[in-house]
């Protein structure tokens, strides 16, 4: 079974720009969580998507937004990037996501100049 | 407010030496909790799920256990291949279904030939 792929793996961006990361969940899982990960702060939990409908969320401005396609892909999009942005953006998927094993994916690794 | 506290930070162990990793958490309504293992520029790696007081599980030189505020992680005769962060998590609410994770901030173990 194909795991979580999260694309890109790498992104360089300016201060001010947009983007969006895009995670295929494992096959058959509904639920896709989002966690920004930094040195300081550790993992930190954005927000969990499932059956296309945002089911909780972290406490993150909202610049922050997400979504999940009927296929459960989803994706994540920061607009007006702020040095602080800088992060490992990982995409866990799971069956539900209720008291299930979150399997993660290998991350994006977004540096904002 | 839900904590979850993990030590020590970072530890040095010789290959063969035993040794214990501990989650502390305070939280309300825990139904899971999760131990993950975390290699440079990867995304964090599923060990095990505990769901209730007294549970353990075992996976090669790993055992982990869980109380009523804490869960350790027994490392027995580590080998160099070993080394890597050691997250825990905690998933809570008892009531409503939800996906988020709350992660402690890892023991990094570092295993010497």
């Amino acid at each position: 079974k194909a795991g979580v792929t999260q694309t890109p793996r790498y992104l360089i961006k300016t201060r001010g720009q947009q983007v969006t990361l895009s995670c295929s969940p494992i096959s058959g899982h509904r639920s896709v969580s989002w966690y920004q990960q930094t040195p300081g702060q550790g993992l930190q939990f954005l927000f969990e998507y499932f059956s296309e409908t945002q089911r909780n969320k972290g406490n993150f401005p909202g610049r922050f937004s997400g979504r999940q396609f009927s296929n459960s892909r989803s994706e994540m999009n920061v607009s007006t990037l702020e040095l602080g942005d800088s992060a490992l953006y990982l995409c866990a998927s799971s069956p539900d996501g209720v008291a299930n094993e979150q399997f993660f994916g290998p991350g994006t690794r977004l540096t904002v100049l | 407010e839900d904590q979850v506290t993990q030590s020590p930070e970072a530890l040095r162990l010789q290959e063969g030496e035993s040794s214990s990793l501990n989650c502390s958490y305070t939280v309300s309504g825990l139904r899971g909790l999760f131990w993950y293992r975390q290699d440079p520029g990867k995304g964090p790696e599923f060990l095990f799920t505990l769901y209730s007081a007294g549970e353990e599980k075992e996976k090669e030189r790993l055992k982990a256990t869980l109380t009523k505020k804490e869960s350790f992680l027994h490392i027995t005769a580590p080998k160099p291949e070993d080394s890597a962060t050691y997250l825990c998590a905690v998933q809570i609410g008892r009531s409503s279904n939800t996906g988020k994770l709350i992660f402690g901030q890892g023991t990094t173990l570092q295993v010497k030939p």
